[in-house]
């Protein structure tokens, strides 16, 4: 069965960028989108943008065009979410998420990454 | 896009039902059968229970169904066990974007 495990916990500055990793195991990489959601403290999901990594496109929430990057490397099973000009409302668990397992939903999720930005 | 909008809190005794509405537009839950809810507690990732309006993943108690009507789809959970008490989530597919409800907060009295 395939697991997603994320980079662990980040603290950043305002201003800089952070980078979380998402590596897939247990299964193909290749074959379905890696989508991107984030859950700032107390607050619900939102889904930040989302990679095919047999393809290498990307497709960006609007809310974050222009500040975040997706990529993947098929030769790993790794997926990078990269969040630029950070803000403290940026602070949020950050979780991978596999689509494409079951039509138009996310079956399998990554275990999610705390980034906590900070002066 | 905007957040799909569903009610704060819902609750039921053991045993009872619960249901909880997603609503959208045209755009997103009324455009198509693209809707999934998603199931979480504190501190864990999301899970999914419900895809493409009614589908159950496997492993997904039939206690658990989905629904749609226009523009809102429903998520029913029958028989009530304390363990369902957490945070659900709709989500529909919206032009290529995804978007998620507000949340609701089940509680099992």
């Amino acid at each position: 069965q395939v697991q997603l495990v994320q980079s662990g916990a980040e603290v950043k500055k305002p201003g800089s960028s952070v980078k979380v990793s998402c590596k897939a195991s247990g299964g193909t990489f290749s074959s379905y989108t890696i989508s991107w959601v984030r859950q700032a403290p107390g607050q619900g999901l939102e889904w930040m943008g989302r990679i095919i990594p047999i393809f290498g496109t990307a497709k960006y929430a609007q809310t974050f065009q222009g500040r975040v990057t997706i990529i993947a490397d098929k030769s790993t099973s790794i997926a990078y979410m990269e969040l630029s000009s950070l803000r403290s409302e940026d602070t949020a668990v950050y979780y991978c998420a596999r689509g494409g397992g079951v039509p138009f939903a996310f079956d399998i999720w990554g275990q999610g990454t705390m980034v906590t930005v900070s002066s | 896009q905007s957040a799909l909008t569903q009610p704060p809190s819902a609750s039921g005794s053991p045993g009872q039902s619960v249901t909880i509405s997603c609503t959208g537009t045209s755009s997103d839950v009324g455009g198509h059968n693209y809707v999934s809810w998603y199931q979480q507690h504190p501190g864990k990732a999301p899970k999914l229970m419900i895809y493409e309006v009614i589908k159950r993943p496997s492993g997904v108690p039939d206690r658990f169904s989905g629904s749609k009507s226009g523009k809102t789809a429903s998520l029913t959970v029958s028989g009530l066990q304390a363990e369902d008490e957490a945070d659900y989530y709709c989500c529909s597919y919206a032009g290529a974007n995804n978007v998620f409800g507000t949340g609701t907060k089940v509680t099992v009295l």
